[in-house]
């Protein structure tokens, strides 16, 4: 069965240092792959996405993340973490060039001051 | 543009009582899905249209719920009746191929 896994549903990281959410997948074919933020009370909101070309992708507010072909990951990364990047991040997947995604189970970001 | 538009953003009804969340894609968006988020449950896709046709229905939970695009501009989703195990944000999202989802900002749906 296809599916995406974030395996950590909490991360804490503390203000000015890097931070990585982790993500893994397996799908068949060539995927379309898709970060996502959620903050308290608001809809889901698109950071970047990976469908062919350069495996490094650069999203907004700064966020960039990984694609690893082999080890079918797409990690999101920042350099300098921010109070403001603290949310809930979503992993997505779209099977080759498909339109309906499969979602990881999100994991909440806390950057402390 | 607007975005994906929502409403009503809370609801609040008693059990048994019909509900009806409404969506207004962004124009040119084929693609338009619904989701409900719990705690419990994450995200879940409860239907998905292309075209204002509806294409997998199979995350409806049952028989009460609903959805119809009549359409382009246009979607609901109807709960009829409601139950308290109902309760959770509603969220609608549309797209075209290889785009990302538009969110809107969700109905946060309590049934007492």
């Amino acid at each position: 069965a296809q599916s995406v896994a974030q395996p950590e549903d909490q991360v804490n990281v503390a203000e000015g240092n890097p931070l990585t959410v982790k993500c893994t997948y397996s799908v068949s074919g060539n995927p379309y792959l898709f970060w996502y933020v959620q903050y308290p009370n608001r809809g889901l909101q698109f950071l970047l996405k990976y469908i062919t070309g350069d495996n490094l992708v650069k999203g907004s507010y700064g966020f960039e993340a990984e694609f690893n072909k082999s080890q079918t990951s797409f990690h999101l990364k920042k350099p300098s973490a921010l109070v403001s990047d603290s949310a809930l991040y979503f992993c997505a997947v779209s099977p080759d060039s498909n339109y309906q995604l499969i979602w990881g189970a999100g994991t909440k970001l806390i950057i402390k001051p | 543009d607007a975005g994906v538009i929502q409403s009503p953003r809370h609801e609040v009804t008693e059990m048994g009582q019909e509900v009806t969340l409404r969506c207004k894609p962004i124009s040119g968006h084929d693609y338009l899905f619904w989701y409900r988020q719990t705690m419990m449950r994450g995200l879940e896709l409860l239907i998905y249209f292309n075209n204002n046709v509806p294409i997998d229905d199979s995350g409806m939970p049952e028989d009460r719920f609903s959805a119809k695009m009549p359409n382009a501009s246009f979607s609901t989703l109807k709960i009829q009746p409601s139950e308290p195990r109902d309760s959770a944000v509603y969220f609608c999202a549309t797209t075209v191929v290889g785009a990302g989802y538009t969110f809107g900002s969700g109905t946060r749906l309590t049934v007492v």
